[in-house]
């Protein structure tokens, strides 16, 4: 049963560029949540989706980033125009669909290692 | 918004010893997970706890759920070299914040051989 995976693994974008971060959840997942994580900082929340729908998004900055889950294909995680506070590690993890709260045991990818030059 | 504390920010221990790392949170949570990640990695569950007083183990890994519902700490006995990582504490509280984990800021640990 394949985990959680996280494409790219490494990103290098130059400022004002578009990054696109993918995660396809564990099968059976149905709940997609991403976190940023800065290098020796613990990992922040971003935003929680299900198919089709954004659930909660209060961790997300308000401009440049924004998050979907298609019925088909992975989720993707897009920012426009980034800049070099960007820079950081983004990881996405799944929970199984128990609930509207699914359950409290998220299972992360490897993630997405992102760098603005 | 929610906070937690972990502690202590780095250990370095021998071979053999026994660790204690700890989280505690100005707020109550009702679901606490500890995750170690090693380096270029993403965090892997280690121990998840659902209820107060709770005190789970796996394999030499033993966490407890505190009773006020605002703290959790992890050990480890007997440490080994792949013991070496960080360690995260995570909650969360469903009422308020659905699946959303809080994560601690880790604990580095090195174990010399």
């Amino acid at each position: 049963n394949a985990g959680v995976m996280q494409n790219p693994r490494h990103l290098v974008r130059r400022r004002g560029q578009e990054a696109r971060l993918r995660c396809s959840p564990m099968k059976g997942h149905s709940h997609v949540y991403w976190y940023r994580q800065l290098p020796e900082e613990g990992l922040k929340f971003m935003v929680y989706l299900q198919k089709e729908n954004i659930i909660d998004e209060s961790g997300m900055p308000k401009e440049r980033f924004s998050a979907e889950f298609p019925k088909e294909g992975p989720s993707i995680l897009r920012i426009q125009q980034v800049v070099r506070g960007d820079s950081a590690a983004y990881f996405c993890a799944s929970s199984p669909n128990l609930g509207v709260w699914g359950t409290g045991e998220l299972f992360f990818g490897e993630g997405s290692r992102l760098t603005v030059l | 918004g929610q906070q937690l504390n972990q502690s202590p920010q780095s250990m370095f221990i021998q071979e053999g010893e026994d660790v204690s790392m700890n989280c505690t949170s100005s707020s109550i949570f009702n679901t606490w997970l500890w995750y170690k990640q090693d380096p270029g990695e993403g965090p892997v569950l280690l121990i998840a706890l659902y209820k107060a007083g709770e005190l789970t183990s796996n394999g030499r890994l033993t966490a407890q759920f505190g009773i006020t519902r605002k703290d959790s700490f992890l050990n480890i006995s007997a440490s080994i070299p792949s013991d070496v990582g960080i360690y995260f504490c995570a909650g969360q509280l469903r009422e308020t914040s659905g699946s959303r984990l809080t994560f601690g800021e880790g604990t580095q640990l090195t174990v010399n051989p």
